[in-house]
């Protein structure tokens, strides 16, 4: 079984550009969540979809960042515009079961914004 | 603020040394889970360990859970260097979907 894929792996952006990340999960996984990570805050949820459906639209991060799940097997996060304190790793997870199982994680973007 | 956090940032051993990675969390947690993550690579689950438990092996993988204390211990035994990594804890709490993320300790085993 495949993992879960991200594209691209890296992406360099000029301030105040539109970029879109992609996600494909684990084919017949229910849950899919978007993070960020930086050293310094860690993972930080950023949106979470339970069969296709926003739960969680991060709060602090709804402003310019936007988490679509257009089927069960795609995912796109969109940052408008992107700033440079938005240079960081976005990791795509995607999990199947309870709140307990365990959540698959692709390999990330790293987001660059100069 | 961190609701789960790994004692220390960092961490080094040589290899076939045995290590200990510690997480503490403030909530009551109903299970927890021990990620690795590669240079490179997203977290990769090691051991989920439940609230009713109190240890829980993974081949050279030992995950101990104290909820009386609020913290949870990982060792790895006969350490490799491809055991270099991130280790996180992240909590599960009764009737959240969330899973908790700790800032992790990055471990370096050095040949």
């Amino acid at each position: 079984d495949a993992g879960v894929t991200q594209t691209p792996r890296h992406e360099v952006a000029e301030k105040g550009q539109t970029i879109i990340l992609k996600c494909e999960p684990v084919s017949g996984h229910n849950d899919l969540f978007w993070y960020r990570q930086t050293k310094i805050q860690g993972l930080e949820l950023l949106s979470y979809f339970r069969s296709k459906s926003l739960m969680e639209d991060g709060g602090a991060f709804k402003d310019r960042f936007k988490a679509e799940m257009l089927n069960s097997s795609f995912s796109t996060l969109k940052i408008q515009p992107t700033e440079p304190k938005d240079s960081a790793v976005y990791l795509c997870a995607s999990r199947q079961g309870d709140n307990y199982a365990e959540q698959f994680f692709g390999p990330g973007t790293r987001l660059t914004v100069l | 603020s961190q609701l789960a956090e790994e004692n220390l940032w960092a961490l080094s051993v040589h290899e076939g040394e045995s290590v200990t990675v510690n997480c503490s969390y403030k909530t009551s947690i109903t299970a927890l889970q021990w990620y690795r993550q590669k240079s490179g690579e997203g977290p990769a689950q090691l051991i989920l360990i439940r609230s009713n438990e109190r240890e829980k092996r993974n081949g050279r993988l030992r995950a101990t859970l104290d909820t009386s204390s609020q913290s949870s211990s990982l060792s790895i035994t006969a350490t490799r260097c491809e055991d270099t990594a991130v280790y996180f804890c992240a909590t599960s709490s009764s009737g959240s979907w969330q899973l908790i993320f700790g800032s992790g300790t990055q471990l370096t085993v050095m040949p």
